[in-house]
């Protein structure tokens, strides 16, 4: 089993819509949980943290379930420049690793 | 405030070549990390550091791949010899392991192809 797991997607979307993505952990004893954009042919950046008590920046929500070992991100009224494949990362701290999920590809479409 | 600079961006080579890729992390950050992705696989952490020491190389995939780290603003990851199979993007992050809310950031990468 892979230690994070994320459907790849595609998903295709109509602009405005809204879409959520889920990813699931296997390490119960990860502590920091984050959402990544990567564009195409490009580096992946920070999208956002996940805390415990679920965090929301703009048209985005993130939320940690720790019981069930995952992890979700919501886009409301989705743009096209939203197109990207988000990766789920985990952070186990005391072994310094970031361990990236595969990606989930959205394309949202005019 | 620089980033995490790599260098080659990009490198065509024939197989049995020699590559070696460089990084520059972000200053200030004691850990550096180099990932390789592939369609196929991802991203896949292959060593990190930690105060410039080697922690954890177990995801290296042979013993062509080696990496160092002889001082805290520079690393190097090297292929000797290097296969098609080899070819892809190569990632080096940096982050300041401080605790539970710090991040990593990733360089532009390096595109290795193989031929």
């Amino acid at each position: 089993r892979k230690e994070v797991e994320q459907d790849p997607g595609p998903f295709n979307v109509p602009e405005g819509a809204t879409v959520a993505f889920n990813c699931t952990y296997s390490n119960s004893a990860s502590q920091s949980f984050f959402w990544y954009r990567q564009d195409c042919r490009k580096e992946p950046k920070l999208l956002m943290s996940v805390y415990s008590s679920g965090n929301e920046d703009g048209r985005f929500t993130a939320q940690l379930n720790r019981a069930s070992q995952y992890i979700s991100l919501l886009i409301r009224d989705s743009k096209l420049s939203d197109s990207a494949t988000y990766l789920c990362v985990v952070y186990t701290s005391g072994t310094y690793k970031y361990i990236f999920g595969t990606g989930t590809r959205l394309k949202v479409l005019a | 405030d620089a980033g995490v600079i790599q260098s080659p961006r990009h490198e065509v080579t024939e197989m049995g070549q020699e590559v070696t890729l460089r990084c520059k992390p972000i200053s200030g950050h004691n850990s550096l990390f180099w990932y390789r992705q592939t369609m196929m696989r991802g991203l896949e952490l292959l060593i990190y550091f930690n105060n410039n020491v080697p922690i954890d190389d177990s995801g290296m995939p042979e013993d062509r791949f080696s990496a160092k780290m002889p001082n805290a603003s520079f690393s190097t990851l090297k292929i000797q010899p290097s296969e098609p199979r080899d070819s892809a993007v190569y990632f080096c992050a940096s982050s300041l392991a401080r605790g539970p809310r710090n991040t990593i950031y990733f360089g532009e990468g390096s595109w290795l192809t193989v031929v």
